[in-house]
């Protein structure tokens, strides 16, 4: 079974800083995709950024980036800029090309925003 | 545009009692449907799916049921609750057939289930 591993309980960052949150995974497939959600205090789940597992090239998203590191199955996520509003818990998620489409996540990183 | 409901969104129950969340789907047809529980400080633990009326799977033992009545409903029961069923439940959808399709999952605004 594939795992999501999130080896940052918690990560702190200044504003208009940068912060990069840790995620690693364990697959023996060699096709899938990865996603970054975003839970703000309100809890609704909000899709950050998705990378496809067959593009060498690193997604972006305005401020967020990732490093797929796809040999070391390493999806860290990059915030630029840091606003006050990313403050919130984060979830790296990995969903195989299964036609059920089911998402398994990590236990998530909490990230505070400080002045 | 697609949108997906989900209520209540709180709700305390005592030990014992029956269950029942709801989740619908407006804006696309033969959705994929996801519930999800989130226990505190917790990530999310996938509870069922279906990929179309009727077919249910379920990932864990546990006390909970799914059913999937129509094309974009989908209903978390349990008979009796236990104090360890607390938590935020989350519904999700997903566009059918998307195993090689870059789709995430979109998610409703969940509940917060307290059992007391």
């Amino acid at each position: 079974a594939q795992t999501v591993t999130q080896s940052q309980p918690e990560m702190s960052v200044q504003e208009a800083e940068t912060v990069t949150l840790s995620c690693t995974y364990d697959t023996s497939e060699s096709d899938y995709y990865l996603f970054w959600y975003k839970q703000p205090p309100s809890r609704q789940m909000i899709l950050v950024i998705r990378q496809e597992a067959y593009k060498q090239q690193n997604a972006t998203e305005n401020r967020f980036s990732v490093n797929f590191q796809k040999a070391a199955k390493s999806f860290s996520l990059k915030i630029s800029d840091s606003q006050l509003g990313d403050a919130a818990m984060y979830f790296c998620a990995y969903r195989n090309t299964g036609t059920a489409s089911k998402l398994t996540f990590g236990t998530g990183t909490r990230l505070q925003v400080t002045l | 545009s697609q949108t997906i409901h989900q209520w209540p969104a709180t709700l305390v129950q005592p030990v014992g009692s029956p269950l029942s969340l709801e989740c619908t789907v407006e804006g696309t047809s033969n959705p994929n449907l996801y519930w999800y529980r989130q226990a505190a400080g917790r990530g999310l633990q996938l509870l069922f799916y279906s990929v179309g009326i009727g077919q249910i799977s379920s990932e864990v033992p546990q006390n909970l049921s799914a059913s999937r009545p129509q094309d974009r409903q989908f209903i978390l029961s349990s008979k009796k609750l236990l104090l360890s069923d607390s938590g935020f439940y989350l519904c999700a959808w997903s566009v059918p057939n998307s195993g090689r399709k870059n789709s995430p999952l979109h998610f409703g605004n969940g509940t917060r289930l307290t059992v007391t």
